[in-house]
């Protein structure tokens, strides 16, 4: 079974609305932690915003922030006022503790994001 | 904010011939990983390096493949007898420890196997 799994292939949306990016994850360990992570098409792999398993607050950074539901096991990105910088590939990762000297991510596939003016 | 240094940026080679790509992690970090992306798909694990040895790998990293640190600064990923399939994009990351320190990616070396 996919450990992540994002949806939306592509998703276009218009300058300076939000838009949501779905990621479900699958996982049995109570210690996780949630990213996501940009990919201009210049290549290199960017963070964004992390959410770990138990925090209370959904975590904000800047106009990302990530809709944590833990009881459904998603935690989709959502951005605010996009711009055209946005566009770009957006991939959502987990880390699990029982990695124990892993800690590696697991990533889903990517959803590619493309901002219209 | 420190980086995570990958050298070359491109590397073109002949099916059969073997490769280094080199990566410079953070200084402070304890774990190091490889990942590759074939072109327009998923980022995907290879192999993680905790502890001066490989803690996992995936079934992609077969023989063919091995791991070094040899120095305490450099960490190296090594193909012997590269393939057409081998052509992708190699990530190298390093962590601190802990489920919640993310990973620092270099910027990647984007491979070619002719």
């Amino acid at each position: 079974a996919q450990k992540i799994t994002q949806t939306q292939p592509g998703m276009f949306v218009q300058e300076k609305e939000a838009v949501t990016l779905d990621c479900t994850y699958d996982t049995s360990d109570p210690s996780y932690g949630l990213f996501w992570y940009k990919q201009p098409s210049s290549g290199e792999m960017i963070f964004l915003i992390y959410q770990g398993s138990y925090d209370q607050q959904n975590a904000t950074e800047g106009r990302y922030s990530l809709n944590f539901q833990k009881a459904r096991k998603s935690a989709n990105l959502v951005i605010s006022a996009s711009q055209l910088g946005d566009s770009a590939m957006y991939f959502c990762a987990m880390r699990e503790a029982s990695g124990g000297s892993n800690y590696k991510l697991t990533f889903g596939k990517g959803t590619l994001l493309t901002v219209n003016p | 904010e420190p980086e995570v240094t990958q050298t070359p940026s491109h590397q073109v080679t002949q099916m059969g011939q073997e490769v280094i790509l080199r990566c410079v992690p953070i200084s402070n970090h304890l774990y190091f990983y490889w990942y590759r992306q074939i072109l327009g798909q998923k980022v995907e694990f290879l192999v993680s390096f905790y502890n001066n040895e490989i803690s996992e790998k995936s079934e992609i990293f077969d023989d063919q493949f091995s791991v070094e640190r040899p120095d305490g600064s450099n960490f190296t990923l090594k193909i012997r007898s590269t393939k057409l399939e081998d052509s992708a994009m190699y990530f190298c990351a390093s962590s601190r420890g802990g489920v919640g320190e993310k990973l620092f990616f270099g910027s990647g070396t984007q491979l070619s196997v002719l």
